[in-house]
């Protein structure tokens, strides 16, 4: 089983819109979770940290289920410039290295 | 935010040549870099992380002696791939994470894009 798995989409939706991606994990132990936007060709840039409460940012919306090993992560009011790759980021301890999932691609057309 | 730069941004070269890409922080000290690798379609994948001062934690499968590692100061790791092939034509990408800080985040370079002809 990968250690970070993602439905690589891609999602194909209106403006306005609400789409949600979904991310399981494999390590139980571990600590910190993150989603990363990825645009074509370019470096991952941090979207938002995952806690274990659910954590809001505008139209962003993420979830964590540790029980199940599973992340979320909810856009609503889609705009054409949320058009980019998700990236679901894990990390299992402390300092120590992130995993990264293949991407879930979305495409928000007119 | 925190800045990382990495030069060069694209590069062609022949099969067999190496190439160095260096990866700075600008604005900040790090004494660990990461250096990841992305195929096409592909998850970033770890190679290694950089430490400054000592040598280079390379992750399974990735051969230390085709990419060199060198962390020579608070603000530069470089990656060198050695005699390279087409096989490594990849977009290569370095992070670091503010030194000293209990921070989560990792601040990523804007990539290099080798292409081995």
């Amino acid at each position: 089983r990968k250690e970070v798995e993602q439905d690589p989409g891609p999602f194909n939706v209106p403006e306005g819109a609400t789409v949600a991606f979904n991310c399981t994990y494999s390590n139980s132990a571990s600590q910190s979770f993150f989603w990363y936007r990825q645009d074509c060709r370019k470096e991952p840039k941090l979207l938002m940290s995952v806690y274990s409460s659910g954590n809001e940012d505008g139209r962003f919306t993420a979830q964590l289920n540790r029980a199940s090993q599973y992340i979320s992560l909810l856009i609503r009011d889609s705009k054409l410039s949320d058009s980019a790759t998700y990236l679901c980021v894990v990390r299992n301890s402390g300092y120590s290295t992130l995993t990264f999932g293949k991407g879930t691609m979305l495409l928000v057309s007119p | 935010g925190a800045v990382v730069s990495q030069h060069p941004s694209r590069v062609i070269c022949k099969s067999g040549t190496s190439v160095k890409i260096e990866c700075r922080s600008l604005d900040f000290q790090a004494t660990t870099m990461f250096w990841y690798r992305q195929f096409p379609k592909q998850s970033l994948m770890l190679m290694a992380t950089s430490n400054e001062g000592s040598k280079a934690t390379y992750e399974q499968g990735v051969e230390k002696d085709k990419f060199l590692i060198n962390h020579a100061s608070l603000t530069l790791s470089t990656l060198t791939v050695t005699s390279a092939h087409p096989e490594d034509s990849s977009f290569y990408i370095c992070s670091a994470p503010i030194s000293g800080r209990a921070t989560d985040e990792q601040f990523f370079g804007p990539g290099t894009r080798l292409t081995v002809l």
